[in-house]
């Protein structure tokens, strides 16, 4: 059944920059947009962006714009999800999930971890 | 951007209670809502979509309801496995923005 699987977790100081990976399977990798959103502790759930992996296609949330950069590799079924200049507020778990342009969410990945701590 | 709200911000319900969730949207989104459920150290898992439409898998005493600005997450007859935190998300226009999320207490 399709599936997502992220990179580990991460400890970045501020101003660095994250990539997170999310490799999937089970699935037809170009059939699907892939989400990210992340949970920053205590808080809820705020979307990020998505990208086609059929045409490298992407639209981003406002808030993460001219910051955030989504890639992907046909070859080995895995999206990238970058995100520049980082801050104490970023300190969030990280999930991408597979979606349509009208997304429902599924499946998820497992979350990544991302501390940002100087 | 449209603007989600849930309530309640919490419950407790006993094993057996019927639970009803809302989520309002600051704008009409049709029927593109879904709702999901969250476990502390796990991914979210899908339960509705498009409003009332059951995700394979997902155990019917869960159901969905409302169109335009109010929906509504029913768990009919509450069972351990359902303690979770509880998000309505907008699927009409980007950015597809979540509710603040309902945490789903057992007694």
């Amino acid at each position: 059944q399709a599936q997502l699987v992220q990179s580990g977790a991460e400890v970045k100081k501020p101003g660095a920059s994250l990539r997170v990976s999310c490799k999937a399977s089970g699935y037809s990798f170009t059939g699907y947009y892939i989400h990210w959103v992340r949970q920053a502790p205590g808080q809820g759930l705020e979307w990020m962006g998505w990208i086609d992996p059929n045409s490298g296609d992407t639209k981003y949330a406002q808030k993460f714009r001219g910051r955030v950069m989504m890639t992907w590799d046909t070859s080995i079924t895995t999206v990238y999800m970058e995100l520049r200049w980082l801050i104490s507020d970023d300190t969030a778990v990280y999930y991408c999930a597979r979606g349509g342009e009208v997304p429902r969410f599924d499946p998820w990945g497992q979350g990544t971890l991302v501390t940002v701590s100087s | 951007d449209t603007q989600m709200t849930q309530s309640p911000s919490s419950l407790s319900a006993s094993v057996g209670d019927r639970v009803t969730i809302t989520c309002r949207a600051s704008q009409s989104i049709s029927r593109y809502l879904n709702w999901y459920q969250h476990k502390p150290g796990k991914a979210p898992k899908l339960l509705i979509y498009v409003a009332s439409s059951l995700q394979s898998g997902v155990p019917s005493r869960f159901s969905g309801s409302g169109s335009g600005t109010d929906f509504t997450l029913t768990i009919n007859s509450l069972q351990p496995e359902d303690s979770a935190t509880y998000y309505c998300q907008q699927a009409y226009s980007s950015p597809f923005t979540f509710g603040p999320g309902t945490k789903v207490d057992i007694k």
